[in-house]
This record gives C-alpha cells, structure tokens and sequence, in this order.
C-alpha cells in the first residue's frame, strides 16, 4: 500500500529556514512526488513536484525560497527566510498504479 | 492560465445525491486527467477519483461504489455526482488538474492547479 507519511507539525522563526519531511512507504524510494501548500482559510497551491534524484520544477510564482530535495525515501521541502505568508499546511502527494495518494500534512507555524 | 471554479448546491440533504461541475477556463480540457479531491473539516485531504478528457475514469475504492464522473468537452467542465450521501460527506471539494508526464522514465502525476474549492453540508 502507497502511503506517505509527514510530521504533524513543524515549527520555526521569522527569517529562519525550515525543512520538511514527506516519508514514502518501504520499496518505494524511487517514486517523485509533489509538494502543496495551504494556506490558512485557503485552497492549495501547487508548489513543486519533485523527482526521486532530487530535480525538480515549482508552479508558477513560487519564490525561490522555496527547493526541495531527495533522499532514499524521504523528500523535503526547504523554506527559507521564512516570512509569516509561510504559516500553512504542507501536503505532499504522490501516486500509483490508478491512484493518487496524499500525505496527512504538516503544519507549519512560523514564530 | 487555467483556473478552475467548482459549482453546485452547498446543502444536500443525507441519502440524496451530490452533484458538483468544475468550470476549466484559460485553457482546454483536452490532453489532461482531472480530478475530485475533498478536505471534510478539519482534515486532511482525500482523492475522489479522476476522469480524462476521453471520459475514462479512475475511483477511490473508497467511494467508487458512489461516485460518477463525467467530462463535458463542449463546455470545457467536467462533474462529480456522489449518491447517498450522509454527514461524512461534508468537505470542501475541490478540483484539480492532473497532468500525466514521462520524463526519462519516470511517471509524473500530480495537481498542478486547483480550484479554490466549494463547501458542501449534508443535512436535513
């Protein structure tokens, strides 16, 4: 079974980095995934999808602030010189033989 | 650029069926897969199902016994219907495109842009 597992939550200061953490089930360390944000009171925005090598491309107007990264399993997202817009749910998502799979979230509070 | 605006009642009484059109404007509906996916409060989010723009479609195993799909190419929308709803039902549902990609062998599959999202309520 597909599942991708991430930190309930995460916590940083303004101006300081953040990295976060999208785990993919054993035996599936080569699949890519996406990353999403949701910002309080919002719908998501698509933020980048990213490949199990560590490549990857954002949507359209993500600031550079924001990369992602690969390994083994585990797929990050970095936020950098984090601004309080920052503060939301981050989900990521992945997918299978006729499925589409997303994490549970986690949800970042910018200090 | 595409965007995506979901439409339908925002109350539907429990056992009734729910029925939602997501309007595709800025681009065409062909060449992509697009989805249903609903976030009930305070929750994460859940895939409905998908539909190409042939009419083909995928289901949660979840919902599939409840769940149609349907892809108006004429109109560039595509709709969801949910029979016998009850109160776990409510959510915000969005829609979403899903652009199918190979790139050197890896398959990509994923949201790249979602509608802002409609409530709907179930209850008498």
């Amino acid at each position: 079974q597909l599942v991708l597992t991430q930190s309930p939550s995460a916590s940083a200061s303004l101006g300081a980095s953040v990295k976060l953490t999208c785990t993919l089930t054993s035996g599936r360390s080569t699949y890519a995934i996406a990353w999403h944000q949701q910002q309080p009171e919002k719908g998501p925005r698509f933020l980048m999808r990213l490949n199990s090598d560590g490549s990857l491309i954002k949507g359209d107007g993500i600031p550079d602030r924001f990369s992602g990264s690969s390994s083994g399993a585990e797929r990050y997202l970095t936020i950098s010189s984090l601004q309080s817009e920052d503060e939301a749910d981050y989900f990521c998502q992945t997918w299978g033989i006729g499925s589409v799979v997303f994490g549970a979230g986690t949800k970042l509070t910018v200090l | 650029q595409v965007q995506l605006q979901e439409s339908g009642p925002g109350l539907v009484k429990p056992s009734e069926t729910l029925s939602l059109t997501c309007s595709v404007s800025g681009g065409s509906i062909s060449d992509f897969y697009w989805s249903w996916i609903r976030q009930p409060p305070g929750k994460g989010l859940e895939w409905i199902g998908y539909v190409y723009y042939s009419g083909s479609t995928n289901y949660n195993p979840s919902l599939k016994s409840r769940v149609t799909m349907s892809v108006d190419t004429s109109k560039n929308q595509f709709s969801l219907r949910v029979n016998s709803v009850t109160a776990a039902d409510t959510a915000v549902y969005y829609c979403a495109r899903l652009p199918r990609e190979v790139v050197a062998s890896t398959l990509f599959f994923y949201v790249d842009v979602w509608g802002r999202g409609t409530t709907v309520t179930v209850s008498s």
